[in-house]
């Protein structure tokens, strides 16, 4: 079945450090991918997302590219901040039918100043 | 509209009781979702709810939890003869469905403490 792995954290950086968090997956077909944060207290929120093969999601500094061939979709940060701690989901969901998301574990960030 | 509001926040119950937990979606969504989150995992799949039909149910869903959602608007959870291994936090998402999904947005969740 459908399967999303990350790269167990807690991740800790400086501020200014760049980041790399992992995540690989296994799905039929063409899914869709995402990145959801989740910061203290509150809901997920969708980062960004991409959608097929080769296509880049970025938002406010975060950039992941879907890669078919290594089946991954990593995300990148040049330059964290104090305010990026959070909880980061990668995701995905298969076209047609439920369009359920399928999330990994989770990673988490923690950024000192 | 201000996004999936869910209530209440937070609920702490005594095992054997019941709960309910309510969702109310951003208006115009036409697919509702359910996960639970447990510590240090991501959230998994429970039901979902296009318009007023329930179209799929997880494993994950034993017979003590039911879900609804009359008219197609808001939907409830409800858990029967809670027990511990109930505790979690539980999402609601919706999203809007016509051709191709649009992305899901998350409510803050309910978390729930059986005690």
């Amino acid at each position: 079945g459908n399967s999303v792995t990350q790269m167990e954290g807690p991740v800790t950086l400086s501020e200014e450090a760049f980041l790399t968090i992992n995540c690989t997956y296994t799905a039929t077909g063409y899914p869709s991918l995402f990145w959801y944060v989740q910061y203290p207290g509150e809901g997920l929120q969708l980062l960004l997302k991409a959608t097929k093969a080769d296509d880049k999601g970025s938002n406010k500094g975060f950039e992941a590219t879907y890669r078919k061939e290594t089946t991954s979709f990593h995300l990148e940060k040049g330059s964290v901040q104090v305010s990026d701690s959070a909880v980061y989901f990668c995701a995905l969901t298969q076209r047609g039918g439920t369009y359920k998301y399928i999330f990994g574990t989770g990673t988490r960030l923690k950024v000192l100043a | 509209d201000t996004g999936v509001s869910q209530d209440p926040r937070h609920k702490i119950t005594k095992r054997g009781q019941n709960v309910t937990f309510r969702c109310d979606p951003i208006s115009e969504h036409n697919r509702l979702y359910w996960y639970r989150q447990t510590l240090g995992q991501g959230p998994e799949f429970l039901t979902y709810f296009q318009n007023e039909a329930q179209l799929e149910k997880s494993r994950l869903l034993s017979d003590r939890f039911s879900a609804e959602r009359p008219k197609g608007s808001f939907s409830t959870l409800e858990i029967q003869r809670t027990e511990q291994g109930d505790s979690a936090m539980y999402l609601c998402a919706s999203s809007f469905y016509r051709v191709e999904n649009t992305e899901a947005f998350f409510g803050q969740g309910t978390r729930l403490t059986v005690v």
